[in-house]
């Protein structure tokens, strides 16, 4: 069945040095790629997102990657700051024009992020 | 933060019984989907809704039922209650053919 693959659970930095978490999926229909940051009692966020059609995406500081044939996203964190410790949580979906499965996020188990002062 | 809302935010309930839970979705999103998140782990997609019928649903079994209103706010129902019920439930919306989900805040349903 349809599975998404997160490591690692857990992850120390620096404060300044990278973050990098990767994700396997196994649903090769998959065509949309969201990343989540959920800090602790609060609601997860959208921080970027990335489409089948496209190999890499910048926004600021986070940079998502995707190998399409191997199945392979990862998530890039530079210059890491405390604020940046949360939990993050990747996905992984049939969405747009082929929605006829509901668009469901299958999500990773998610990697606990801590950037030290 | 998102348009989303949610309630209640926090429940206490007893197995066996029944619970209602409640979200509003953005302006403007007409899809709303319903996630269970345990503890330490990722949410797990239940079902979505669009145009007050359910449009996908996950491995969950039919005692989680749903509706959807014409505003697009949306009710998850779930029947007798198990203790592994106990977790965050989170609603999330999206515009029909949009791929991207914004949460709301969650209910945090407790089973004793």
């Amino acid at each position: 069945g349809e599975n998404v693959e997160q490591h690692p659970s857990t992850l120390s930095v620096q404060e300044g040095d990278s973050a990098v978490i990767k994700c396997t999926y196994s649903d090769s229909a998959s065509n949309y790629f969201p990343w989540y940051k959920q800090e602790l009692g609060k609601r997860p966020q959208l921080i970027i997102d990335i489409r089948s059609n496209v190999g890499e995406k910048k926004d600021q500081r986070i940079a998502v990657t995707l190998n399409k044939t191997a199945k392979h996203f990862s998530l890039h964190i530079t210059e890491t700051q405390p604020e940046d410790s949360a939990v993050y949580f990747c996905a992984a979906s049939i969405g747009g024009v082929i929605y006829n499965q509901g668009g469901k996020l299958i999500f990773g188990q998610g990697t606990e992020l801590s950037v030290k002062p | 933060e998102t348009g989303v809302t949610q309630s209640p935010t926090h429940l206490i309930k007893t197995r066996g019984q029944q619970v209602t839970l409640r979200c509003s979705s953005q302006s403007g999103h007409n899809t709303v989907s319903w996630y269970q998140q345990a503890l330490g782990q990722g949410p797990q997609f239940i079902f979505q809704y669009y145009r007050e019928e359910e449009n996908g649903r996950g491995n969950f079994p039919p005692r989680f039922s749903g509706l959807q209103f014409p505003n697009y706010s949306s009710e998850l129902n779930v029947n007798a209650l198990e203790l592994d019920d106990s977790a965050l439930y989170l609603c999330a919306s999206s515009r029909k053919g949009g791929n991207e989900q914004y949460f709301g805040p969650g209910t945090r349903l407790t089973v004793t």
